[in-house]
């Protein structure tokens, strides 16, 4: 079964770090993979996507990393402020079908 | 601007009364999808549409039904709603091909079947 999966559930940094999200899949026939942020109660929104041929993109304090090999992707975010808090989730969408398979998010904290 | 509206935001109902939420996407997008999403179990597909009149199972579709007469629009119907069906369901939508494949959500549609 293609599982996605994300580490750690929750985070709490204070203001100013710069900090790594992580999310591990275990099929690497992916045909791209997203990043989006949710906040309590709220939609997805898309912060970044990655085609499978690609290593990394960016966006603004941003950056995702793709490594299909290992399984892995990370969102680095800089320099992070009180805004960025929310729930951060990755997406794999796999060549076989259309579908994303999504990790279970990270709860992200970031206290004043 | 592009996006993906869901109606209602929010919806209260009783058990066995029949309901409709609707999504409409402006991209001309092939796909779209919907999602409902539960503590502790995160985001599932309960089905999806290649494009008009052709739509599928995805990995949760007890209860619910589909229908995609227009491109733009893909309603999800819950002919007789549970108290099991009380989620947070977000419609998505995105191209099939192309460089750029990103998927575009909804706001949410939080249903509680009391």
């Amino acid at each position: 079964k293609q599982e996605v999966t994300q580490i750690p559930a929750a985070l709490s940094v204070p203001e100013g770090e710069n900090l790594v999200l992580n999310c591990s899949f275990t099929d690497s026939a992916i045909y791209n993979l997203q990043w989006f942020r949710q906040d309590p109660g709220k939609g997805l929104t898309s912060l970044l996507l990655i085609q499978s041929s690609q290593r990394e993109q960016t966006s603004g304090r941003l950056n995702a990393s793709l490594d299909k090999s290992s399984g892995r992707s990370t969102l680095y975010i800089a320099a992070s402020q009180p805004g960025d808090s929310a729930t951060y989730l990755c997406a794999v969408r796999y060549n076989a079908g259309n579908m994303l398979t999504f990790g279970g998010g990270t709860r992200l904290m970031v206290k004043p | 601007e592009a996006q993906v509206t869901q109606n209602p935001r929010y919806l209260i109902t009783v058990t066995g009364k029949k309901l409709t939420v609707t999504c409409s996407q402006n991209m001309n997008h092939e796909y779209m999808s919907w999602y409902r999403q539960d503590p502790g179990l995160g985001l599932r597909q309960i089905y999806y549409s290649m494009n008009v009149e052709v739509t599928d199972k995805g990995d949760v579709p007890e209860g619910y039904k589909v229908s995609r007469k227009e491109k733009r629009n893909f309603p999800l119907i819950l002919e007789s709603p549970s108290p099991n069906q009380t989620s947070l369901y977000f419609c998505a939508s995105n191209p099939l091909t192309g460089l750029n494949t990103e998927a575009f959500f909804g706001q949410g549609t939080r249903l509680t079947v009391v």
